[in-house]
């Protein structure tokens, strides 16, 4: 079964640009959320989805967004870039029943905001 | 101050020393605790899930949760090079949560 995929891997963008990232959970899972990685602030939750709706939101500014598709997939957007927003940003996915507590990870896509 | 306080660390030890990491929590709702793994360049992945207060254990790890004193805990038995990690406690109010609060992860090297 194939992991968590995220695309692009690495991106550059400059300062006021805006930018899309995609997340393509494990087959059959529903349940998709973001997580924003720093070195200074460690792992922080952005939002979850389950089956397109929005479940639950961290405590981002509103140029952070996000959305579901019917087929799982999800994709975050950050509009208006600002430099504290590089970071790696990790998509995870998880399934329903006995396994439903795991979280699988994806490799993350590592924005670069210049 | 930080709902979940981690060591970042870095930590160094021998080849098959017992490694401890510890995170401890502000949060008295935190019922589940989890520990991760993160080798450089990649997501984490869960090594421990527990539930309340308690002791767990999964080959050479071992979790512990102390809630009276919002205290957790990852043993590792017999280290190896390949444990050689960032570490990341997280923890969650609610069952299967996907809002989970991190620690700011301990890197480890464990040396041959």
């Amino acid at each position: 079964k194939a992991g968590v995929t995220q695309t692009p891997r690495y991106l550059i963008k400059t300062r006021g640009q805006q930018v899309t990232l995609s997340c393509s959970p494990i087959s059959g899972h529903r349940s998709v959320s973001w997580y924003q990685q720093t070195p200074g602030q460690g792992l922080q939750f952005l939002f979850e989805y389950f089956s397109e709706t929005q479940r639950n939101k961290g405590n981002f500014p509103g140029r952070f967004s996000g959305r579901q598709f019917s087929n799982s997939r999800s994709e975050m957007n950050v509009s208006t870039l600002e430099l504290g927003d590089s970071a790696l940003y990790l998509c995870a996915s998880s399934g329903e029943g006995a396994s439903g507590e795991k979280l699988f990870f994806g490799s993350g896509t590592q924005l670069s905001v210049l | 101050q930080k709902e979940v306080e981690q060591d970042p660390g870095p930590l160094s030890v021998p080849e098959g020393a017992i490694v401890s990491l510890n995170c401890t929590y502000s949060n008295s709702a935190f019922q589940y605790f989890m520990w991760y793994r993160q080798y450089s360049r990649k997501g984490p992945e869960l090594l421990m899930y527990t539930y309340s207060s308690g002791n767990k254990e999964d080959g050479r790890f071992t979790a512990q949760v102390d809630k009276s004193s919002k205290y957790i805990s990852l043993f590792i038995r017999d280290s190896q090079p390949s444990d050689s990690a960032t570490y990341l406690c997280a923890m969650s109010e609610d069952w299967g949560a996907q809002k989970l609060v991190f620690g700011q992860g301990t890197r480890l090297t464990i040396n041959p």
